[in-house]
């Protein structure tokens, strides 16, 4: 079956230092990887994604590259601040009418 | 982007109300899509649609229904409410791209 892994513990790092997020998944063979926050209580907001014949893609202190060998993901925030402490899931879609699967996310605390 | 409101942010029902969480999007997308969110399960498609009157099944749908009857509304209905379904109920719209747009979701509790 379809499996999405997101480090499932906490990631705390120091401001200013990079944070670096990573999606794995199994039995899977996405057209898109996509990015979300959630911060507590509040509905996922998108953030980017990358289809599967792009390498990486850039916005503003976020980075995402998408290795479909590998099938994994990683999701870099640079820069990181405080106001970036929030739950990133992962998610992938295969196009069309296909549903959107979710990994549970990963916890990012930045320390000041 | 698609804006997309739930009608109720916080819900207390008791086991066995039939319950209605309603939702609707301000762009002309097709699809739409109900999931829930629990502690240590992630989120977990309910139902989806993506035409009006058209609805399929995604993960968990038991003890769920759907309505479809506008293009902008997609309401989620609890027949029987139970205690295993307290959770964060989030309704989505879907962009160009594939991309979800998510309201802010429905916190029900029921006793």
């Amino acid at each position: 079956s379809q499996k999405i892994e997101q480090n499932s513990e906490a990631l705390n790092i120091q401001e200013g230092k990079t944070a670096t997020l990573t999606c794995n998944y199994t039995n899977y063979s996405p057209a898109y990887l996509q990015w979300y926050r959630q911060d507590p209580g509040r509905g996922p907001v998108f953030l980017l994604l990358i289809r599967e014949n792009e390498k990486e893609k850039r916005k503003e202190r976020l980075k995402v590259t998408f290795d479909t060998t590998l099938k994994q993901s990683l999701f870099h925030i640079t820069a990181s601040q405080p106001a970036d402490s929030a739950t990133y899931l992962c998610a992938l879609y295969s196009g069309g009418y296909q549903k959107v699967t979710f990994g549970i996310g990963t916890k990012l605390q930045v320390i000041p | 982007d698609v804006k997309v409101t739930q009608s109720s942010r916080y819900l207390v029902k008791r086991t066995g109300e039939k319950v209605f969480l309603e939702c609707v999007q301000d762009m002309d997308h097709e699809n739409m899509f109900w999931y829930r969110q629990d502690p240590g399960l992630g989120l977990r498609l309910i139902y989806f649609s993506y035409d009006v009157k058209m609805k399929e099944k995604g993960d968990i749908p038991e003890g769920y229904s759907v309505s479809r009857e506008k293009k902008e509304r997609f309401s989620l209905i609890l027949e029987s409410a139970s205690t295993n379904q307290t959770s964060m109920y989030l309704c989505a719209g879907r962009g160009g791209a594939g991309e979800l747009f998510f309201g802010e979701g429905s916190r029900l509790t029921v006793l």
